[in-house]
């Protein structure tokens, strides 16, 4: 069974610019949650979709954002980027948005 | 004061030895309890996955949750070099239409030394 792919691994931008990064959740699973990872505050929530629908959401400003689709791949943009911006970028999968969640690889973002 | 606590380490012990991680918490919402385990450069492995009080046996990993206390521990038994990781905890509670949030940890550096 195929874990969560997310793409792409390593993305290196610069400040103003923006970025897209996509997760596909295992087979079956309908929730998608992203998360940001760095080493000064650790993992911290951004957002989570179900069926295509935000359902709840992390104290991040409107430069992030996401989407759903009906085959429940997600992605996630970011707007106008700072160099704080710079992190892990962390997708999980669970089956209906319980806490047994499963995490892909995640996105090393780095902005100039 | 964060929502949950996690001592950051680094922890080293040698090859064999138990490990003991622990973290505390305050939201007294929190009813499930994760441990996961992450090596550099890598996304988060789910370990352990417990709800509510009691403990949890997965081969050499036990998990302990004490909700009267705020308090989890995870123990390592018969620790190997290949242990050698971050671990973190994490909780959440049913926030609305079976949304969770998981919220984490610092994470615990461990080094297993052979």
């Amino acid at each position: 069974k195929a874990g969560v792919t997310q793409t792409p691994r390593y993305l290196i931008k610069t400040r103003g610019q923006q970025v897209t990064l996509s997760c596909s959740p295992i087979s079956g699973h309908r929730s998608v949650s992203w998360y940001q990872q760095t080493p000064g505050q650790g993992l911290q929530f951004l957002f989570e979709y179900f069926s295509e629908t935000q359902r709840n959401k992390g104290n991040f400003p409107g430069r992030f954002s996401g989407r759903q689709f009906s085959n429940s791949r997600s992605e996630m943009n970011v707007s106008t980027l700072e160099l704080g911006d710079s992190a892990l970028y962390l997708c999980a999968s669970s089956l209906t948005g319980d806490a047994e969640a499963f995490f892909g690889q995640g996105t090393r973002l780095t902005v100039v | 004061q964060k929502e949950v606590e996690q001592d950051p380490g680094p922890l080293s012990v040698p090859e064999g030895a138990i490990v003991s991680l622990n973290c505390t918490y305050s939201n007294s919402a929190f009813q499930y309890f994760m441990w996961y385990r992450q090596y550099s450069r890598k996304g988060p492995e789910l370990l352990m996955y417990t709800y509510s009080s009691g403990n949890k046996e997965d081969g050499r990993f036990t998990a302990q949750v004490d909700k009267s206390s705020k308090y989890i521990s995870l123990f390592i038994r018969d620790s190997q070099p290949s242990d050698s990781a971050t671990y973190l905890c994490a909780m959440s509670a049913v926030i609305l239409q079976g949304a969770q949030k998981l919220v984490f940890g610092q994470g615990t550096r461990l080094t297993i030394n052979p």
